[in-house]
């Protein structure tokens, strides 16, 4: 099983700024198969981005992913009031697919 | 336009069963991957299962492996998770998911294992 390490566990800041979420592996991802999600309270999670990089339809391009192998960003330009929620990032290239433990945007 | 919605949760004894019916529409489940992912009260989220889209393969968490099992009706257009031996630690909602990495989630239906 591939455990997944998310840094921070909190992340404060106002709308404007610039966020830059972590996610780490201990050994390198299949094919780069990962996907970061949006949760907002009470809410199912909302894909945001695929692959390490692609975005997915109907995603704000203020959204954007980077990384390969073992290390991967999501970064939010320019941080809007609804952006707002916790964040996981998944791996699915190598079952049993599992999830990061989640970083949360606090105003 | 896609839609998927989950049922058959509820309050259940420990050692009990329970089972999940995902219904899908907008899509064949011929054609997609399906996963459970389920997220225990205040915390994260917790990949449970998959089926592959030609039904032939499956994976499991091995939190649940010999005791949930998934499947899927093609015909009724419907994902199942059948949950033998629930624990106390099976206390989640429970969501279903399309795809690879998914792209359209359901609402979830809360599970709640409790003497």
């Amino acid at each position: 099983e591939i455990v997944l390490t998310q840094s921070p566990g909190t992340l404060s800041l106002s709308p404007g700024e610039r966020a830059v979420f972590s996610c780490r592996a201990p050994h390198n991802i299949r094919n780069d198969y990962l996907a970061w999600y949006q949760q907002r309270p009470g809410q199912a999670p909302r894909l945001l981005i695929y692959g390490a990089s692609s975005r997915a339809p109907g995603i704000p391009a203020r959204f954007s992913g980077s990384g390969s192998g073992t290390e991967f960003t999501l970064t939010i330009s320019r941080v809007e009031p609804e952006d707002f929620a916790v964040y996981y990032c998944e791996q699915y290239g190598s079952p049993p697919y599992t999830f990061g433990q989640g970083t949360r945007l606090d105003i | 336009q896609v839609q998927l919605v989950e049922s058959g949760g509820g309050v259940v004894q420990p050692g009990k069963s329970l089972r999940l019916s995902c219904v899908v529409s907008g899509f064949n489940l011929i054609a997609y991957g399906m996963h459970w992912v389920r997220q225990a009260p205040g915390k994260g989220l917790d990949w449970v299962a998959v089926i592959s889209s030609d039904g032939q393969t499956r994976y499991y968490a091995d939190s649940v492996q010999s005791r949930f099992t998934i499947s899927r009706d093609t015909y009724t257009n419907i994902l199942y998770l059948q949950m033998d031996s629930l624990r106390v630690e099976d206390t989640a909602v429970y969501y279903c998911a399309r795809g690879g990495a998914p792209d359209h989630w359901g609402q979830g239906t809360l599970v709640t294992v409790s003497s």
